[in-house]
């Protein structure tokens, strides 16, 4: 079974700083990967994604992520920080069926 | 742009009353799905719905069940509510595939 692990609860950052929130999964077959974003008293919208063709994928704000099969990971960089950039980050991962297996999410927050 | 509404931002309710959570999706989406969110567990799937009027457990069905008598509506129920299911439900809908989810802004339920 498809599982994803987000290692850090909470990510403080101070603005125009880099930052990597850290994504790893577990899957015994071919994964598609997602990061979704937070803001606070919203739903979650879709940042990114990898389904297949180049390992790097890119938001419209910034954001990177790089697909590593080897060590099962899916990363997310973005190299300044904006204080709007302060919200609720989620790993998640699909086997290729209708079913997305969310991580438990990265609290980021931008210090001033 | 797609349109997820939930019917409420905030409900309380009492144990053991039933309670129904509304979600409606504007752009004819196939798949439909429920989530609970609670700090440091991330989402996870209650139940999604392929079409109309087809259901199939998630991760947690336990304490709910579901209704899709239309395509545009995507209804959780809560058939005696406990404190437990005190959290904050999130609505998605998607098309057929592996397309990003569109998300309501979620429904804070308290169960006193």
């Amino acid at each position: 079974a498809q599982s994803v692990t987000q290692l850090d609860s909470q990510v403080p950052v101070f603005e125009e700083a880099p930052v990597e929130l850290r994504c790893n999964y577990s899957s015994s077959v071919s994964v598609y990967l997602f990061w979704y974003v937070q803001y606070p008293n919203q739903g979650l919208q879709l940042l990114l994604k990898y389904l297949s063709g180049s390992t790097l994928v890119e938001s419209i704000n910034g954001f990177e992520a790089e697909f590593n099969k080897s060590q099962t990971s899916f990363h997310l960089r973005k190299p300044s920080v904006h204080i709007s950039d302060t919200a609720e980050y989620f790993c998640a991962v699909s086997e290729g069926n209708e079913k997305l297996t969310f991580g438990t999410g990265t609290r980021l927050t931008i210090i001033p | 742009d797609v349109k997820v509404t939930q019917s409420s931002r905030y409900l309380v309710k009492r144990t053991g009353e039933k309670v129904f959570l509304e979600c409606v999706q504007d752009m004819d989406h196939e798949n439909m799905f429920w989530y609970r969110q609670d700090p440091g567990l991330g989402l996870r799937l209650i139940y999604f719905s392929y079409d109309v009027k087809m259901k199939e457990k998630g991760d947690i069905p336990e304490g709910y069940s579901v209704s899709r008598e239309k395509k545009e509506r995507f209804s959780l129920i809560l058939e005696s509510a406990s404190t437990n299911q005190t959290s904050m439900y999130l609505c998605a809908s998607r098309r057929t595939g592996l397309g990003r989810q569109h998300f309501g802004d979620g429904t804070r339920l308290s169960i006193l």
